[in-house]
C-alpha cells in the first residue's frame, strides 16, 4: 500500500459543477498538506497548501484537511473548462530537518462545456 | 515569475547511451529535488539537496544514476547507461519551506 492513495479517475464533470476530490494517506507525522495542479505535458504547480487540520480557502477553491480520518479533499466550485487538468495531492512531515512531499498518482479532471 | 529550468524538455536516445538531464533552480530556493513520473508509478522522488548537499537518493537505481549540484544555479542527473524502463518524465523542483515549484520535465525516450 502507497503512503498516499489517490483514485486516478477520470472524473468528468459539466461546467458549473462542484468538483470533490480527495485523498487519504497512512503516515500521521504529515503536518503539511498540499495540492498541485498539472496541465498536459506540464510540470505540476502549487495550487495550495495547508498545516494539520481545517479548512483553507483560495476563490473557488476550498481544501480541507481530516487528520483523524487521514483524508483530505479539494473542492472546486463552479468548475470551468480550464480546470480540466490532473490534480495530485501531497503531503510532508519533518524528515532530517527537510520536508520532502510525497505525492499521490493524481486525479485527471474534466470539465466539459 | 521566477522559474525552474530544465533542459532538455526531450531526449530520445539508444539503450546503452548517457543522458544528463540539467536544471536551474530558483534562486534563493534552499532545496533541490529530482523527481520522475510515469502513469504507473505517479511521481516518485529520486534525490534531493540541501543548501547543495545531497541528503537522500535512496529512490535512485545506484549503479546507473546519480545526482550532483556542482554549484547554486545548476543540479544535474545523469544515467549511464540508459535502459528502456528509464523511460520516463524526469521533473526538478526547487522550494524553500512549503513552496516547491517544478520545471517542465525532460521527457526521456530510451530505444
Amino acid at each position: 500500500q502507497k503512503e498516499v492513495e489517490q483514485d486516478p479517475g477520470p472524473l468528468s464533470v459539466p461546467e458549473g459543477a462542484i468538483v470533490s476530490l480527495n485523498c487519504t494517506y497512512s503516515n500521521s507525522a504529515f503536518q503539511y498538506f498540499m495540492w498541485y495542479r498539472q496541465y498536459s505535458r506540464k510540470g505540476p504547480e502549487l495550487l495550495m497548501y495547508t498545516y494539520s487540520s481545517g479548512n483553507k480557502e483560495d476563490g473557488r477553491f476550498t481544501a480541507q484537511v481530516d487528520k483523524s480520518s487521514k483524508y483530505i479533499s479539494l473542492f472546486i466550485r463552479d468548475s470551468q473548462p480550464s480546470d480540466s487538468a490532473t490534480y495530485l495531492c501531497a503531503m510532508s512531515g519533518p524528515s532530517g530537518g527537510s520536508y520532502i512531499p510525497t505525492f499521490g498518482r493524481g486525479t485527471s479532471l474534466i470539465v466539459h462545456p | 515569475d521566477a522559474r525552474v529550468t530544465q533542459t532538455p524538455r526531450h531526449k530520445v536516445t539508444e539503450m546503452g547511451q548517457e543522458v544528463t538531464m540539467r536544471c536551474q533552480p530558483i534562486l534563493g530556493h534552499n532545496t533541490v529535488f529530482w523527481y520522475r513520473q510515469t502513469m504507473m508509478q505517479g511521481l516518485e522522488l529520486l534525490a534531493y539537496f540541501r543548501n547543495r548537499a545531497p541528503l537522500d537518493d535512496s529512490g535512485m537505481p545506484k549503479d546507473r544514476f546519480s545526482a550532483e549540484m556542482p554549484d547554486a544555479t545548476l543540479a544535474t542527473l545523469k544515467i549511464q547507461p540508459s535502459e528502456p524502463r528509464d523511460s520516463a518524465v524526469y521533473f526538478c523542483a526547487s522550494g524553500l519551506g512549503q513552496q516547491t515549484t517544478f520545471g517542465s520535465g525532460t521527457r526521456l525516450t530510451v530505444v
